[in-house]
């Protein structure tokens, strides 16, 4: 069993639709990351959160540390926020060896 | 700043040779990582330096790999006799390492995309 899972996998809306991203993790954490990835490989870091919630622009991302559960949500989606989501986590005592999920795969259409 | 780089973007090499990647990360960071992903997976770390001491290596960098990062500055991944298993995109990033913490983010590049025919 991964360490990070992500639901889903792959996701496809149409523009204008609110989207949300699910990460699961079961180890100790100090932090969570999420990040994007275009096609080419560039990725880049969209959040990095230990508690509470985080918004930027159209993007929010919350977590429950209890619960070991963390949400990226898109809101008013666009063609152009499609791209790979990535989940990654900082284990407690590796916490600058970053421990990634697969990624879910957005698709958003006109 | 023009972020991280990385050069070069593609690389395709026969079994058995050597390839060697650089990465030039944001000036003033003074921690650098190399990350490797394969299709379909996310990255997998493998190695981490601190200024120009290499602080740790994953178990996936086989003594076949080896990383540099001489003046605490650029970086270098060499992979020698490479292996088919070894194609994937090699990434590099980069973090400030100001301070006590270690919760980062991290500044990728655009990756190194490594094929072994």
């Amino acid at each position: 069993k991964n360490e990070v899972e992500q639901s889903p996998q792959n996701l496809t809306a149409q523009e204008g639709e609110f989207i949300t991203i699910n990460c699961s993790y079961s180890v100790g954490i100090s932090a969570l990351h999420w990040l994007q990835q275009h096609p080419g490989g560039g990725i880049v870091s969209l959040f990095m959160l230990s508690s509470g919630k985080k918004k930027h622009g159209r993007l929010i991302a919350t977590i429950n540390i209890q619960e070991k559960h963390s949400s990226l949500h898109i809101t008013a989606s666009h063609p152009r926020d499609s791209a790979v989501y990535i989940c990654a986590v900082s284990p407690w005592g590796s916490n600058y060896k970053l421990t990634f999920g697969k990624g879910t795969l957005l698709t958003v259409n006109p | 700043d023009t972020g991280v780089s990385q050069d070069p973007r593609h690389k395709i090499t026969k079994r058995g040779q050597n390839v060697t990647f650089r990465c030039d990360p944001i000036s003033e960071h003074n921690r650098l990582y190399w990350y490797r992903q394969t299709l379909g997976q996310g990255p997998e770390f493998l190695t981490y330096f601190q200024n120009e001491a290499q602080l740790e290596k994953s178990r996936l960098l086989s003594d076949r790999f080896s990383a540099e990062r001489p003046k605490g500055s650029f970086s270098t991944l060499e992979i020698q006799r490479t292996e088919q298993g070894d194609s994937a995109m090699y990434l590099c990033a980069s973090s400030p390492g100001q301070g006590a913490t270690t919760n980062e983010k991290l500044f990728f590049g655009s990756g190194t995309q490594l094929s072994v025919l």
